[in-house]
């Protein structure tokens, strides 16, 4: 079965300090990937997805990047932190079968970031 | 420009009764509907899914509902439990044409409370 992991949990940084938060998938290959961010009280903002190593596509101009070294492994990063990127973030991943994606999105536990 | 919308932000309800969570789109293109399932702190998960092609799909105690000329989505919930008491997220993709990589648009998001 499939199984996706994210860490850290909880994170407290510093404004003005990089960060990493990683992704890794397991079971599957191929998948899509999301990082989506949930701030206080809102819904789920899709901020990057990625078809492929090395192929990430951008929802929303931000503070933040994304990069997918290995197939199963997806990362976010920012260079300087900001108080509005406090948040809940949260991976996802989506099968394909015959070239054509899968709807559902199966989400990780999430990596809650709180910016000081 | 809010494309997927539940107007309510929360819901309570008595163990036992009925629960119906709503959702409503604006934009056409959308053709596969989803809901999940949210506790604090946890990933959202996975509960049922439609095709515009249907009006309605059917998993043990859950229901979705789908009126695609009011652009209307809803989720029952029979018999409800306590248990259930999370946030509800209802997401929509335009999957048409294979192009849309599996992007999911969410709502806002209901509380719902089941009381015992």
């Amino acid at each position: 079965s499939q199984t996706i992991h994210q860490w850290p949990a909880t994170l407290v940084q510093p404004v003005g300090s990089p960060l990493s938060l990683e992704c890794t998938v397991e079971g599957t290959s191929n998948p899509n990937l999301y990082w989506y961010r949930q701030a206080a009280g809102r819904g789920l903002q899709l901020l990057f997805y990625s078809v492929g190593i090395g192929q990430i596509s951008s929802e929303v101009p931000q503070n933040l990047s994304a990069s997918r070294p290995q197939d199963r492994q997806f990362i976010l990063s920012s260079k300087k932190l900001l108080l509005s990127d406090s948040g809940f973030y949260l991976c996802a991943w989506s099968g394909r079968a015959s070239g054509r994606f899968y709807n559902e999105q199966f989400f990780g536990p999430g990596t809650r970031l709180t910016v000081l | 420009d809010q494309q997927v919308k539940q107007n309510s932000p929360s819901l309570s309800v008595q163990e036992g009764r009925i629960s119906i969570l709503n959702c409503d789109y604006t934009n056409s293109m959308f053709d596969y509907f989803l809901w999940y399932k949210k506790y604090p702190a946890e990933g959202p998960t996975f509960l049922i899914s439609i095709s515009s092609i249907k009006d309605k799909n059917e998993d043990g105690r859950f229901t979705v509902f789908l009126n695609k000329s009011a652009k209307h989505l809803s989720l029952h919930i029979v018999p409800s439990q306590p248990g259930d008491s999370a946030v509800y997220f209802c997401a929509a993709s335009a999957s048409a044409g294979g192009t849309s990589y599996g992007k999911l648009t969410f709502g806002q998001g209901t509380i719902l409370t089941v009381h015992p």
